[in-house]
């Protein structure tokens, strides 16, 4: 079944930057657009951002323009989200999700999702 | 920026109810609307796209209505795994509910 698989859980100090990785199995990777999505502990989900996995293209929540940066490896089916200059306030479950395929790909409800990685910031 | 208004916040239900959230666009998201089920620890789960389309393998209790800036998500008849979080979800621009957690009463 496709899936999507996320690195582990990370413990980073405020102004350092993490980097989830999200693998993606059972599926040509290069047809659908990847969504990184964050939950903050008792919140409910904030959308990140978008990556076009053939393309590259990426498309950024406002919040979070200049200080995320989207990628991914078309070789090992891989898509990264590098976020920098963390504070307290990033503290949150971070998911990656497939989205749609095609012209209209970007507008599509996300399925399946990963497993979620825990980013903690602490000092 | 399109704000997704979910209500109840919380809800309090026994098993056999019939159950309904609403949610709320700030404004016109047409028929984008999806609806996920997140039960604690684990990642949110698609039950409903495009407003009113049953995911394959969602039991036929689940259902979807509406079109432009309102929005219902039905549970039938409430069974014991239905006791979760729900969130509604535009695709336009991508933004969620805050949730509406359906709890036993």
């Amino acid at each position: 079944q496709v899936q999507l698989v996320q690195s582990g859980a990370e413990v980073k100090k405020p102004g350092a930057s993490v980097k989830v990785s999200c693998k993606a199995s059972q599926y040509t990777f290069t047809d659908y657009y990847i969504h990184w999505v964050r939950q903050a502990p008792g919140q409910g989900p904030e959308w990140m951002g978008w990556i076009n996995a053939n393309s590259g293209t990426t498309n950024y929540a406002p919040k979070f323009q200049g200080r995320v940066t989207m990628t991914r490896n078309t070789s090992i089916t891989t898509a990264f989200m590098d976020l920098t200059r963390l504070g307290s306030d990033d503290t949150a479950f971070y998911y990656c999700a497939r989205g749609g395929t095609g012209l209209w790909g970007w507008a599509n409800w996300f399925d399946p999702w990963g497993q979620g990685t825990l980013v903690t910031v602490s000092s | 920026d399109i704000q997704m208004t979910q209500s109840p916040s919380t809800l309090s239900a026994s098993l056999g109810d019939r159950v309904t959230i609403t949610c709320r666009a700030s404004q016109t998201v047409g028929n984008w609307l999806a609806w996920y089920q997140q039960k604690p620890g684990k990642a949110p789960k698609v039950l409903i796209y495009e407003a009113s389309t049953l995911e394959s393998g969602v039991p036929s209790r689940f259902s979807g209505s509406g079109s432009g800036t309102e929005f219902t998500l039905t549970i039938s008849s409430l069974q014991p795994d239905d006791f979760a979080t729900y969130y509604c979800q535009q695709y336009k621009s991508y933004s969620f509910g805050q949730g509406t957690k359906v709890e036993i009463k």
